[in-house]
Order: structure tokens, then sequence, then C-alpha cells
């Protein structure tokens, strides 16, 4: 079974500066997808970011970026410049390439992101 | 971007009662939808998979007959919780995709009381 880990519970980012939130992954399947989501307090899922494991280009979003390495199952997400608006808990998920059932999303526990002015 | 609607976001039940929790596709046809569970400050736990016109498949330990899922039609999946207790008392998200999607679109989210 494949699982999501993410190893920092809570980070904090001061305004404008950078802030990297880390994420590992097991998988025995060569072909499957990648996400990060945001939720804000309002607890709507947000897609920030994905990648499909058959690109070697990591992902790009704006302020959002993700270093993808296949081989290490790692999967860490950047935000540059960071904003107030930021501040949120981010989940890195994992999906298989099939669908149906397949298609479910599995997450990690999150990681709380603080921002401060 | 497509768009789901889950309503209600709110409701709070006295114990004993059901509640019916409606997940609807507004602009595409969810062939799939996922219903999960999320208690304060966790992760999503996903608690079953519905294809339309089909039996959900509910994910182990997921009480299929306390949680029914109904997904009649390619734009709404309802979600009711039959004879609510305290401890179901929890906030529930469903998200739906289409077969031909790379991802799943998610609702707002409904935060359960059962009182």
């Amino acid at each position: 079974a494949q699982t999501v880990t993410q190893s920092q519970p809570e980070m904090s980012v001061q305004e404008a500066e950078t802030v990297t939130l880390s994420c590992t992954y097991d998988t025995s399947e060569s072909d499957y997808y990648l996400f990060w989501y945001k939720q804000p307090p309002s607890r709507q899922m947000i897609l920030v970011i994905r990648q499909e494991a058959y690109k070697q280009q990591n992902a790009t979003e704006n302020r959002f970026s993700v270093n993808f390495q296949k081989a290490a199952k790692s999967f860490s997400l950047k935000i540059s410049d960071s904003q107030l608006g930021d501040a949120a808990m981010y989940f890195c998920a994992y999906r298989s390439s099939g669908g149906g059932s397949q298609g479910n999303l599995i997450f990690g526990k999150g990681t709380k992101l603080s921002v401060k002015p | 971007g497509a768009v789901v609607s889950q309503h209600p976001s709110r409701v709070i039940c006295k114990s004993g009662t059901s509640v019916k929790i409606e997940c609807r596709s507004l602009d595409f046809q969810a062939t799939t939808m996922f219903w999960y569970r999320q208690f304060p400050k966790k992760s999503l736990m996903l608690m079953a998979t519905s294809n339309e016109g089909s039996k959900a498949t509910y994910e182990q330990g997921v009480e299929k007959d306390k949680f029914l899922i109904n997904h009649a039609s390619l734009t709404l999946s309802t979600l009711t919780v039959t004879s609510a207790h305290p401890e179901d008392s929890s906030f529930y998200i469903c998200s739906a995709r289409n077969s031909g999607n790379t991802e799943a679109f998610f609702g707002q989210g409904t935060r359960l009381t059962v009182v």
C-alpha cells in the first residue's frame, strides 16, 4: 500500500521569505500523480500544484514550485516570497494513475504553515 | 476550474436522528466521488469511494450501514449518517472526478455536530 509522510507538523516563515515543506512517499508503482493541497481556516481544499511522475521537469505555479526526486521518492514544496495568505495547512497527496477507486488521494498528515509579518 | 458544491456547510442534529449531506458536481460529470472524514487538526481519512450507478466501496473500519452513500447520477452523491451519535461529529468532505481528469475537485465540507 502507498503511504505519504510529512515529517514537519509545523513550519514558520517570515513574510517575503522562502520556505520548503517536505514530503516523502512510498510506492511500488511507476506511474502516479503527486499533489500539494492547501487547507486554510475555511477548510476548503485548494489544489496548489500537481506533478505527473512520468515528467522529469519539476512543476511550477507562480510562487510555488516542487522538487520532485522520483528515485528518492521525495516531493517537496517551495513557496517563494511568502505572503500572509499562504498561512494554512498543507497536505501532500499521492494518487495512482488508474481510474475508479484507484483514483482516491492518499494524504500525508499535513504541515501547518505560519507566516510572520 | 470545475466546481463541486457540498451542502449543508454546517448541521447540528440530535442523537439518534439521520443527516443527509449532498455533493454535487456543477459543471462536469463526476464518474467517481470520494467521501472523507477529517478530525480536528488531522488529515483527511477516506471513508468510501462511489462510482455512478454502483454500490460504494467502503474503507476498512467504516460501517456501511451507518454511512449510507448513494451515487445515483453523474452529478450527485449523498452521504447519510444514520442514527447519529456524538462520536460521529466531524468534518466531512466530498471530492469528485471525471474519468478523464487527473485531479479531483473538493466540496466545501460539512461540519456535523451531534448533540
